[in-house]
């Protein structure tokens, strides 16, 4: 079965300091990992996606996400923080089953950035 | 600017009323979602439609019923709600379901409230 597992559901961090947030997933099997942000009132934008290759992947807003097979992870990284980045954050991961491309949504990371 | 369309914004209704929200995409997609979600809790999945066919109902209650009358266009009518229906209800689509690794395109929701 798939599981998505974000460790931290709140993630306080002040303006321009650098953030981490950790999404670990469990698959025997190939995977194709996503992360969405979801800002207050709106629905989830895609931020990034590992598909395959290069395992650093670099998205919109300064984003990016670094996927280490042998941890089993897909953190999201961003050097400089802004106000704006307040969201919700969400990894998840994809995988085509007997009824097709199904997604698994981690728990969510709440991020607020502090001025 | 979200490419899926979702309408409307907010509804308020009765648990004895009949309403329906509404979806649409212009992107060619020919798989559709309605996913449920919660405050600070991730997207449920609701149906997905595959070409306009019902492919996944997560076991979600008869008084959510959905429906694809074209491919750009997702319905979900509903009736005699329960208070614990409100939620956010957000519609997706990808290109197919049958083609790994396709991000889902959600659009901003329909803010449900149940009295």
């Amino acid at each position: 079965a798939q599981s998505v597992t974000q460790l931290d559901s709140q993630v306080p961090v002040f303006e321009e300091a650098p953030v981490e947030l950790r999404c670990n997933y469990s698959s025997s099997v190939s995977v194709y990992l996503f992360w969405y942000v979801q800002y207050p009132n709106q629905g989830l934008q895609l931020l990034l996606k590992y598909l395959s290759g290069s395992t650093l992947v670099k998205g919109i807003n300064g984003f990016e996400a670094e996927f280490n097979k042998s941890q089993t992870s897909f953190h999201l990284r961003k050097p400089s923080v802004h106000i704006s980045d307040t969201a919700e954050y969400f990894c998840a991961v994809s995988r085509v089953s007997n009824t097709g491309n199904q997604f698994y949504f981690g728990t969510g990371t709440s991020l607020t950035v502090i001025p | 600017d979200t490419e899926v369309t979702q309408t409307p914004k907010h509804l308020v209704m009765g648990m004895t009323n009949k309403k329906s929200l509404k979806c649409e995409q212009h992107m060619g997609h020919r798989a559709m979602y309605w996913y449920k979600q919660k405050a600070k809790k991730p997207p449920e999945l609701m149906f997905v439609y595959s070409y306009e066919k019902l492919s996944i109902n997560e076991s979600v209650p008869s008084r959510f019923s959905p429906e694809c009358p074209n491919s750009s266009l997702l319905n979900l009518h509903l009736h005699a709600l329960q208070p614990e229906d409100s939620a956010l209800y957000l519609c997706a689509s990808s290109q197919d379901v049958q083609v790994p690794a396709q991000p889902q395109h959600f659009g901003d929701g329909t803010r449900l409230s149940i009295l």
